[in-house]
């Protein structure tokens, strides 16, 4: 397997663009949770689905973010319209809900946003 | 107010020497998870502890799960440039539902 596959890798913008992040599951993984990582934050969960279904969005900063997961192969995370405090790296992991499970991650998506 | 506190946040030290990190909470955890992310790259599981008590060792590297489930440490023997990462530590929130959260973790840097 490829592992976990986010598009793109690098992404720059303008303030008050739309961004759309893409995330590829592991086949066969349930759990598809998108975090977001800054130096003064760390990484923090934004939303994480089980079975294809929104459990806890509570981490999502504002209604600017929305997250979707029509299949158990895709998610993507939406961000309208973006702003320079969006500025960070965000990461897609998917895991299986069985047992002390692992958490297998992208490589993450850089975004700036000038 | 975070779950997971990690100490220190950064420490940078040479090849050769010991170290201790450590993550600390108030709450109790079925289990705990350590991580390490080079840069560039995603997080990558090193170990899951789910005892009180348990020591488990990977190579260098010895993690300890604490006697109450609330913390951990990650000790690492004559570490060696290669070491050089962010440390995470991370908890399922609800073992039932899967949210994984991770704590602000530790930047090593090993010099030569």
């Amino acid at each position: 397997d490829a592992g976990v596959i986010q598009s793109p890798r690098h992404e720059v913008t303008e303030m008050g663009q739309e961004v759309t992040l893409r995330c590829k599951p592991i086949s066969g993984h349930n759990s598809l949770f998108w975090y977001r990582q800054t130096m003064m934050r760390g990484l923090e969960l934004l939303i994480y689905f089980n079975n294809n279904v929104p459990i806890d969005d509570s981490g999502m900063p504002e209604d600017r973010f929305s997250a979707k997961m029509p299949n158990a192969s895709f998610s993507t995370l939406k961000i309208q319209p973006s702003e320079p405090r969006d500025s960070a790296v965000y990461f897609c992991a998917s895991s299986t809900l069985t047992g002390y499970t692992e958490a297998f991650f992208g490589q993450g998506t850089r975004l700036t946003v000038v | 107010t975070q779950l997971l506190e990690q100490s220190p946040q950064f420490l940078s030290i040479q090849e050769g020497e010991n170290l201790t990190v450590y993550c600390n909470s108030s709450s109790v955890f079925s289990s705990l998870q350590w991580y390490r992310q080079e840069p560039g790259e995603g997080p990558v599981l090193l170990v899951t502890v789910v005892t009180g008590g348990e020591v488990k060792k990977l190579k260098r590297l010895t993690f300890q799960f604490g006697d109450a489930r609330k913390d951990s440490s990650l000790h690492i023997t004559a570490a060696q440039p290669g070491d050089t990462g962010l440390y995470l530590c991370a908890v399922f929130g609800s073992s039932n539902t899967g949210k994984l959260i991770f704590g602000q973790g530790t930047t090593l840097q090993v010099k030569p």
